[in-house]
């Protein structure tokens, strides 16, 4: 079974750009979560997405927007990039996650680089 | 203060050294505590966890968490080159799905 999929590997923006990330979950799970990892820094929760709704937000400013589609892949989208938005963006999917725990799964990540 | 710390490390022990990662949080309404293993240039994967306090064992791998003191620790037994990584603690926080992470300490085990 294919494992989260993301898509691009690598991606170099300037700064003021804007950039389109995006996820495939594992077959059957319909929720997707997404995180920023600094390099030297653990991964940072931006958004979760359960059945195309948003159910939780972190602390990102609103250039940060995402969305869920009906077959449950989603897209990270980022407006005005910033020389600080460099990162590795990972997408984590799990069956569920809104009643009880469930396991997440992450992607290999998005490497974003804002020269 | 954040809300998960955890020493970056470097760590580096030799083969076969029993390995002891810990964090500290300050959030007393977690209940799910997860340790990660990073591999450089690769999303986390889940090695274990543990609900409220106490030990969970996997093989070469010991989970605990101490409640009373907001104290998660992981330990390595017979640790193995394998696994040179980095090791993130995340307890889980209200909603099931949003891991807070620590920063990840980076081990290294040489042969």
């Amino acid at each position: 079974d294919a494992g989260v999929t993301q898509s691009p590997t690598h991606l170099i923006k300037t700064r003021g750009q804007h950039v389109t990330l995006r996820c495939s979950p594992i077959s059957g799970h319909k929720s997707v979560s997404w995180y920023q990892q600094v390099l030297g820094q653990g991964p940072q929760f931006i958004f979760q997405y359960y059945e195309k709704e948003e159910r939780g937000r972190g602390n990102f400013p609103d250039r940060f927007s995402a969305r869920q589609f009906p077959n449950y892949s989603s897209e990270l989208n980022v407006n005005a990039l910033l020389l600080g938005d460099s990162a590795l963006y990972l997408c984590a999917s799990s069956l569920s996650g809104v009643s009880s725990y469930n396991e997440q799964f992450f992607g290999p990540g998005t490497r974003l680089t804002v020269l | 203060q954040k809300e998960v710390e955890q020493d970056p490390g470097p760590l580096s022990v030799p083969e076969g050294a029993i390995v002891s990662l810990n964090c500290t949080y300050s959030n007393s309404a977690f209940q799910y505590f997860m340790w990660y293993r990073q591999y450089s240039r690769k999303g986390p994967e889940l090695l274990m966890y543990t609900y409220s306090s106490g030990n969970k064992e996997d093989g070469r791998f010991t989970a605990q968490v101490d409640k009373s003191s907001k104290y998660i620790s992981l330990f390595i037994r017979d640790s193995q080159p394998s696994d040179s990584a980095t090791y993130l603690c995340a307890p889980l926080s209200g909603g099931y799905n949003k891991l807070i992470f620590g920063a990840g300490t980076r081990l290294a085990v040489h042969p």
